[in-house]
């Protein structure tokens, strides 16, 4: 089976620039998760939905950031200017009901 | 104080040896546990889950204690191949679902 599949799996990016990263959940999975992960900061929670519905952005950085689920198979993060600061790199993670969360490759993003 | 707390390591151990890593957590609410292996440049994925009554899975055992808000990680007869970041997760629901990782334990393991 397909894990959670991401894109682009880099991306280098200058400052001010938008960048849009992209997310497959698992199929069946109803949670989906975005999270960011430095060396000074760890793995922290942007956001996660469920059945597509946002349910804590309490993560998200600023108004900068954004994401969307238009529908279960599919989800965006967009950075909107991008900053260097931004530089990091970015998990999608699903799962059902709350259960263990499985998590795409990730996208390593560089902002210059 | 960070709701889900790690000792950063590194631990350096020799092949074989028995290594330990310890997690506490802040929110008396949480209700699952999880130890996680990170490699390097790689996506973190599911070592084990932690049950109240403790778990085992080959050379690894974990650990849970309700009452003092640890959880624990225990790797027997350590291999090269487990050098890895460990992460402890832990998950609540406080009026909505929380997931929080804690930082890892960097673990190298040396022949």
């Amino acid at each position: 089976d397909a894990g959670v599949i991401q894109s682009p799996r880099h991306e280098v990016t200058e400052m001010g620039q938008e960048v849009t990263l992209r997310c497959k959940p698992i199929s069946g999975h109803d949670y989906l998760f975005w999270y960011r992960q430095t060396m000074m900061r760890g793995l922290e929670l942007l956001i996660y939905f469920n059945n597509n519905v946002p349910i804590d952005d309490s993560g998200m950085p600023e108004d900068r950031f954004s994401a969307k689920m238009p529908n279960a198979s599919f989800s965006t993060l967009k950075i909107q200017p991008s900053e260097p600061r931004d530089s990091a790199v970015y998990f999608c993670a699903s799962n059902m009901g709350g259960g263990t969360q499985y998590f795409g490759p990730g996208t390593r993003l560089t902002v210059l | 104080r960070k709701e889900v707390e790690q000792d950063p390591g590194p631990f350096n151990v020799p092949e074989g040896a028995t290594v330990a890593f310890n997690c506490t957590y802040s929110n008396s609410a949480s209700q699952s546990f999880f130890w996680y292996r990170q490699d390097c440049r790689k996506e973190p994925k599911l070592l084990m889950s932690v049950y109240s009554s403790g778990n085992e899975d080959g050379r690894f055992t974990a650990q849970l204690n309700r009452a003092s808000q640890y959880i624990s990680l225990l790797i027997r007869d350590s291999k090269l191949s487990d050098s890895a970041t460990y992460l402890c997760v832990v998950n609540a629901y406080t009026g909505g679902f929380k997931t929080i990782f804690g930082a890892g334990t960097r673990l190298f393991v040396k022949a």
